[in-house]
């Protein structure tokens, strides 16, 4: 079975940074296109930006509230997916979920809390 | 990027109801459409993909149909299971987004 464990979400003051990651097991993570998404309190979903698989290119894309402060990375041999996040603002608070899918989100994690407050 | 909404954000239903949910894109987006049920505290799970495939392992009772920019999900006999929170999106362009959800509660 496909499983998703995100850790590392934390209380930080706005301006600061933030790495969350996510290891994966149940398919070939290497093959896979992985995506973050997340949901702020009592909202709906904003997909957050996606890496593709290294034989697809390994590149990135970004949602434009992230982009430029936000980093996804993978390291294959550790069938771990990263999400660095810097100068946070009290608006990226909410759950950080990473998932499986090119486009389409078809295995989800459990989530991680990341709260930015002063 | 394409904007999805959905209607209603909130519906109550009895068990054994008919329900149908709508979802409508800014722009035509094929039939790239997904649904997802999201139960409290939980992470979302996938429905339906491509407007009206079922994911394996989900029952019948649920369906989806459209194409363009008016999709619809339909739960033919809801069941005490399906109180949950429902999210479409869209996955036609580069930059995937979703619907704000709609919440299936008891009447």
């Amino acid at each position: 079975d496909v499983q998703l464990v995100e850790s590392g979400g934390d209380l930080v003051k706005p301006g600061g940074s933030l790495r969350l990651s996510c290891v994966a097991s149940g398919f070939t993570f290497s093959n896979a296109w992985m995506n973050w998404v997340r949901q702020a309190p009592g909202k709906g979903l904003e997909w957050v930006g996606r890496i593709k698989s290294k034989p697809d290119g390994g590149t990135t894309d970004y949602a434009t509230p992230v982009k430029g402060r936000f980093t996804i990375s993978r390291d294959d041999s550790k069938t771990t997916l990263y999400l660095q996040m810097n100068s946070l603002k009290t608006e990226d608070t909410a759950v950080y979920y990473c998932t499986t899918g090119i486009q389409l989100c078809s295995n989800w994690g459990q989530g991680t809390l990341v709260s930015v407050s002063s | 990027d394409i904007q999805m909404t959905q209607s209603p954000s909130t519906l109550s239903a009895s068990v054994g109801d008919r329900v149908t949910i709508t979802c409508r894109a800014s722009q035509s987006i094929s039939d790239w459409l997904a649904w997802y049920q999201q139960k409290p505290g939980k992470a979302p799970k996938l429905l339906i993909y491509k407007a009206s495939i079922l994911e394996s392992g989900v029952p019948s009772r649920f369906s989806g149909s459209g194409s363009g920019t008016e999709f619809t999900l339909t739960i033919s006999s809801l069941q005490p299971d399906d109180f949950a929170t429902y999210h479409c999106q869209q996955y036609n362009s580069y930059s995937p987004t979703f619907g704000q959800g709609t919440k299936v509660e008891i009447k």
